[in-house]
């Protein structure tokens, strides 16, 4: 079953636009909400995460809100630049059970034009 | 610190032959991770590996295989190919220790199958 539903697919945003990428999950069992952005040809890199005794992190041009009761989680890319273009991949992650076993969001194809 | 090295970049195989990719992790991670990527299904959970032993698996085929030895280096088989196969495997190391820990990612073994 498809643990985490991210939406849209494909986001086309003009530069100093903010982008808004959304994640709704099912199992209250998870606790880590990590944000991956991956440029074609490289591996997905750690942008962003957290937890979900917080409402809100932020770091730079990027910003995860998260609503706990509501089961989502989004990232903001403020003042989005070409540079951001890229795909995003929210993920979820079990309370510690001793070992690794994310989920991955399908992904958000983000365009950043000039 | 070197990054996640994952050997081959690229393979081609034909139906019914099997392969071996390979994963390094980071200096002092742990825990190795394997996903499979494609367009339509996104990053899936392969299984992973933590001294030397499989914590946990996702819902692939007993065709997928994996292994990790003394100084963390990951292996991963995948016998009897099939065209279905093709896809982008991507290796991610951890300290090790519990879900909640960031992964980080190689930039994979792009496997097609003819």
């Amino acid at each position: 079953q498809q643990q985490v539903k991210q939406s849209p697919q494909s986001l086309i945003v003009q530069k100093g636009g903010i982008s808004i990428i959304n994640c709704a999950y099912e199992n209250t069992a998870f606790d880590y909400f990590p944000w991956y952005q991956q440029f074609p040809g490289k591996g997905p890199a750690l942008l962003i995460a957290i937890r979900p005794d917080v409402s809100e992190k932020k770091e730079g041009r990027f910003t995860i809100s998260f609503n706990k009761s509501a089961k989502q989680f989004s990232l903001h890319i403020m003042d989005s630049q070409p540079g951001d273009s890229a795909t995003y991949f929210c993920a979820v992650s079990p309370r510690s059970g001793g070992y690794q076993k994310v989920t991955f969001g399908i992904g958000t194809k983000l365009q950043v034009i000039p | 610190k070197a990054g996640v090295t994952q050997t081959p970049r690229y393979l081609i195989k034909t139906r019914g032959q099997q392969v071996t990719l390979s994963c390094s992790p980071i200096s002092g991670h742990r825990s190795v991770s394997w996903y499979q990527q494609t367009p339509g299904q996104g990053l899936q959970f392969l299984f992973e590996y933590f001294s030397e032993t499989q914590r946990n698996k996702g819902n692939f085929p007993g065709r997928f295989s994996g292994r990790q030895f003394s100084n963390s280096r990951s292996e991963m088989n995948v016998s009897t190919l099939e065209l279905g196969d093709s896809a982008l495997y991507l290796c991610a190391s951890s300290l090790g220790g519990g879900g909640n820990q960031p992964q980080h990612f190689g930039d994979g073994t792009r496997l097609s199958i003819l």
